[in-house]
C-alpha cells in the first residue's frame, strides 16, 4: 500500500486555468504538508495543516488554496495558472509531537506531481 | 528564520569511493533529517537525528550530527551506482520541515 499518494502524476494545461491536485495519506499522520520544488530542486514549504486545521501558509499567492476534508486527504486547487507555477509539486504527511518547539516526526512523501503550465 | 546550507551542491565521485555531504544551520538544530531523491521520484526518508553527537547508520551510510547541533554530516562508504540522487537534509521548525538546497551525487561506474 502506497503510504502517501497523489494524483496526478502528470499535469500539462494552458495559462489561465483551474487545476487541483489531491492527496492522501494512510498512516494515521495528523499533519500534512504541501511542497513546491523548483527547476533548481529546491523543496519549500507552501502549506501545513494540523488535524484538518491551517497551521502554516508561507506567503503563498491567493491563487492557491489548499482544502483538507479529513485528517487523510490535504487537496491544492490553484485557480488561474501561470507560467511561473511550472514546478513539481510534493504532499506529505507527518505525525505531531508537540512540545515547545513544536516537533514532528520525519515526513514521508508522495511521488509528486509535475504540473506544466504552457 | 532558520536556514539549511548544504555543501557541496553537486558531486561526482567513481564507484568505490567514500564521499561526505555536510549541512549547516544557521539556528541550533531540534531535530535533522536525512532523505534521498532520485530523478522523477519522492523523497526517501534516511534518518533522522536529535541528540547532540548523535550518529547514526543504514547499510553504508552514516549521518552524524554535531555537539553543537548546528552541523550534521551524511557519509557514504564505498559508494556504489544506486547512491547516485539529490541528498537533501530538513530541520524541524515551528511545526514545519524546512530543507536545504540539496545535493546532487553522481556515482560513475
Amino acid at each position: 500500500d502506497t503510504a502517501v499518494s497523489q494524483t496526478p502524476k502528470y499535469l500539462v494545461t494552458q495559462m489561465g486555468n483551474d487545476k487541483s491536485i489531491k492527496c492522501e495519506q494512510n498512516l494515521g499522520h495528523d499533519t500534512m504538508y504541501w511542497y513546491k520544488q523548483d527547476s533548481k530542486k529546491f523543496l519549500k514549504i507552501m502549506f501545513s495543516y494540523n488535524n484538518k486545521e491551517l497551521i502554516i501558509n508561507e506567503t503563498v499567492p491567493n491563487r492557491f488554496s489548499p482544502k483538507s476534508p479529513d485528517k487523510a486527504h490535504l487537496n491544492l486547487h490553484i485557480n488561474s495558472l501561470e507560467l511561473g507555477d511550472s514546478a513539481v509539486y510534493f504532499c506529505a504527511s507527518s505525525h505531531f509531537t508537540g512540545g515547545i518547539i513544536r516537533m514532528n516526526t520525519e515526513a514521508f512523501f508522495g511521488q509528486g506531481t509535475r504540473l506544466t503550465v504552457v | 528564520s532558520q536556514e539549511l546550507e548544504q555543501s557541496p551542491q553537486s558531486l561526482i565521485v567513481q564507484e568505490g569511493k567514500n564521499l561526505t555531504i555536510n549541512c549547516t544551520s544557521s539556528k541550533t538544530l531540534y531535530g535533522l533529517y536525512w532523505y534521498k531523491q532520485k530523478y522523477g521520484e519522492g523523497l526517501i526518508f534516511l534518518m533522522m537525528l536529535q541528540k547532540g553527537g548523535e550518529e547514526k547508520s543504514h547499510e553504508k551510510i552514516t549521518a552524524k550530527l554535531d555537539e553543537k547541533k548546528q552541523q550534521s554530516s551524511l557519509h557514504i562508504t564505498a559508494s556504489q551506482p544506486s547512491h547516485a540522487g539529490i541528498y537533501l537534509c530538513g530541520a524541524a521548525n515551528t511545526g514545519k520541515l524546512i530543507f536545504g538546497q540539496g545535493t546532487t551525487l553522481q556515482v560513475k561506474p
